[in-house]
């Protein structure tokens, strides 16, 4: 098992582009969720799902889009990026809140 | 709302000697308690986790927790650090008529000395 992939590793946007952070699980979870940590304030969740075609917003959701279209995968959208926006982005999944989040290994974005 | 605190933003400590992390949480009903450790550059990891039933929890690499209803904490330990140790640590709640969500402290960023 791969467990939680994340592309790309690293990303410099000028304000404004767009892109998606690409994310998948091979681990059949039905959770799967998406955070920015920046220095001094932990994890803040942006968007998380239950499960494919469901999504909510978490703490912070400005400024980003999701979609669940297959249990696999769950991309992060940035519509218009911000300078507010640079951060490390994580993607978790899990089978339920009872049971551990698989992190994967993050993406640092930067945007200038 | 539920909410975490670590009051620690940095501990250092030497290599062998005792190390307690602090975590309070702030939550109506029985919290769902985790421990997770990030290594530089790296993912999250969970150490250990709190359901239910035995208050203290033993987790992976040596650590252990207590779960005290009465002080709203869920403090992690280790009897020796060893330098590998050095890592930052968070603590987080979750409530589970909210599936995924989990909250995060602002983590507790610990230094070895050998």
């Amino acid at each position: 098992n791969a467990g939680v992939t994340q592309t790309p590793k690293f990303q410099v946007l000028k304000t404004g582009q767009s892109m998606t952070l690409q994310c998948a699980q091979d681990m059949n979870h039905e959770y799967m969720s998406w955070y920015r940590q920046d220095p001094g304030m932990g994890l803040r969740l942006i968007h998380y799902s239950v499960g494919a075609g469901i999504t909510d917003q978490g703490e912070v959701p400005n400024g980003y889009n999701v979609s669940r279209s297959t249990t696999e995968d769950f991309p992060l959208r940035l519509l218009s990026a911000a300078p507010s926006q640079t951060s490390v982005y994580f993607c978790a999944s899990s089978m339920g809140l009872v049971n551990e989040q698989y992190f994967g290994p993050g993406t640092r974005l930067t945007v200038t | 709302a539920q909410s975490v605190t670590q009051p620690d933003i940095h501990i250092t400590v030497s290599e062998g000697a005792s190390l307690e992390l602090r975590c309070n949480y702030s939550y109506g009903a029985t919290p769902y308690l985790f421990w997770y450790v990030q290594s530089p550059g790296q993912g999250l990891q969970l150490l250990l986790k709190y359901f239910s039933g035995d208050t203290l929890v033993q987790g992976i690499k040596g650590f252990e927790a207590e779960f005290k209803r009465s002080q709203s904490s869920f403090n992690l330990r280790k009897p020796s650090v060893h330098w590998s140790d050095a890592a930052e640590y968070f603590c987080a709640v979750g409530q589970e008529t909210s599936g995924s969500r989990l909250t995060f402290g602002e983590g507790t960023q610990l230094t070895v000395n050998p």
